[in-house]
């Protein structure tokens, strides 16, 4: 069955930059992209970019967070890799990956990982 | 781009219904019919449960059910149950590879 695990918590200092890791199991890899979803602490959600994981391997990011946020692949381990720099306290929150949906249900999000906490903190 | 607009909370007693709305704007919800839900419980991933407006993904209840009309999507579960106290999440495509969520609302099952 799909299965979308992601790394452990982290907390950084401001300034710093953090890398999630996102690895998937189940499915073709190469056949749904990934995007990445925060939620502050007792926020709403809020979606941050898109990985097209085949193609031209287009990233899209949202534009609150262009030229920070960055989204990798690599395709031997199914991983998709988020790195967030010049973290500020504001970007302490619960990151997720998530499969786009495609063919199945497609813009839509059909498969979560558990969610990785970042904490920004002094 | 700003959220998605969704009342902060709603309620209703096992065996009613409730209706959940979610208004945006016409380069968003009014512009495609690719407004999809999410059930989140606390401490958990959210969980899809309507995509593409109307449609259920293959094990979700069919008490869930959803609409549009303009600019505004809106989210109905019949027959409420206690297990759909929870937080509801509305989300839809804006164009150019790009996505935007509600603000969220909060289910109390009285």
């Amino acid at each position: 069955q799909v299965q979308v695990v992601q790394s452990g918590p982290e907390v950084k200092k401001p300034g710093a930059s953090v890398k999630v890791s996102c690895q998937t199991s189940g499915y073709t890899f190469s056949d749904y992209h990934i995007h990445w979803v925060r939620q502050a602490p007792g926020q709403g959600l809020e979606w941050m970019g898109i990985f097209q994981t085949h193609g031209d391997r287009r990233t899209t990011y949202a534009q609150k967070f262009k030229g920070r946020l960055t989204l990798t692949q690599d395709t031997s381990t199914r991983t998709v890799y988020m790195d967030l720099g010049s973290l500020t306290y504001d970007d302490t929150a619960l990151y997720f990956c998530a499969r786009d949906g495609h063919g199945g249900s497609p813009f839509s999000f059909d498969s979560w990982g558990q969610g990785t906490l970042v904490t920004v903190s002094s | 781009q700003s959220a998605l607009t969704q009342p902060a909370s709603v309620s209703g007693s096992p065996g009613q219904s409730i209706t959940i709305s979610c208004t945006g704007t016409n380069t968003d919800v009014g512009n495609y019919n690719l407004v999809s839900w999410y059930q989140q419980h606390p401490g958990k991933a959210p969980k899809l449960m309507i995509y593409e407006v109307t449609k259920g993904p293959s094990g979700v209840s069919n008490r869930f059910s959803g609409s549009k009309s303009g600019n505004t999507a809106s989210l109905t579960i019949s027959g409420l149950q206690a297990e759909d106290e929870a937080d509801y999440y509305c989300c839809s495509y804006a164009g150019g590879d790009s996505w935007l969520f509600g603000g969220g609302t909060k289910l109390t099952v009285l």
